[in-house]
């Protein structure tokens, strides 16, 4: 089974600190997403990685970045927490076959940020 | 208007009831489309995959209209475990980036 984890299920942070998020996978997955989840918006992609080292923006990455250093840890960072990033933050993998691959999500992390 | 959209319900049936959802999407080039169903409190998880032709397991049935642009979700027979957020996913550029709609609730009854 693949499985892919996040360090914190909950998380209380103060406004300016810095946050790491960490996910890890454990199927050789080569793609990886940070994604967040706000009721009544669904999911949205922050940024996606390809390939180690490699990122690309999703389409809310303001006031994030993200780190690859191997293949199977995709890190989300929030340099200066703020308010509005308050939210539910899920991690998945997926293969590189084809575009029907299927994302594997970790549990989620709740962050509040006061 | 968004790239892909849901009503987002709740839908509240009875069980045994037959309950179908729709979702637009935006972009006409889009090339592959899933439905992922959400637990309360959990992560989302693959339903199916929807192809051009539809397919089915089991009591669920998914469509792809391309010339309107939308997917479609059947759930025969509902069931209480069928209780859960439908999310309508789509694929637009064929790449590794997904767009997830808001999601659909269900509440399935006894």
């Amino acid at each position: 089974d693949v499985k892919v984890t996040q360090s914190s299920r909950y998380l209380v942070k103060r406004t300016g600190e810095k946050v790491f998020l960490e996910c890890v996978q454990d199927m050789d997955h080569e793609n990886m997403f940070w994604y967040r989840q706000d009721p009544g918006l669904g999911l949205r992609l922050i940024y996606f990685s390809y390939d180690v080292k490699m990122k690309e923006k999703g389409d809310i990455p303001e006031g994030y970045s993200v780190s690859r250093e191997k293949k199977e840890r995709f890190s989300l960072i929030l340099e200066s927490a703020s308010t509005n990033q308050t939210s539910m933050y899920l991690c998945a993998s997926s293969t590189a076959v084809s575009s029907y691959n299927e994302q594997f999500f970790g549990p989620g992390t709740r962050l509040t940020v006061l | 208007r968004k790239e892909v959209e849901q009503d987002p319900g709740p839908f509240n049936v009875p069980e045994g009831a037959t309950v179908a959802f729709n979702c637009t999407y935006s972009n006409s080039a889009s090339q592959s489309f899933f439905w992922y169903r959400q637990d309360c409190r959990k992560e989302p998880k693959l339903l199916m995959s929807v192809y051009s032709s539809g397919n089915e397991d089991g009591r669920f049935t998914a469509q792809l209209n391309r010339a309107s642009q939308y997917i479609s979700l059947l759930i025969r027979d509902s069931k209480l475990s069928d209780s859960a957020t439908y999310l309508c996913v789509v694929n637009p550029t064929g790449g590794f980036k997904t767009i997830f709609g808001a999601g659909t609730r269900l509440f399935v009854k006894a």
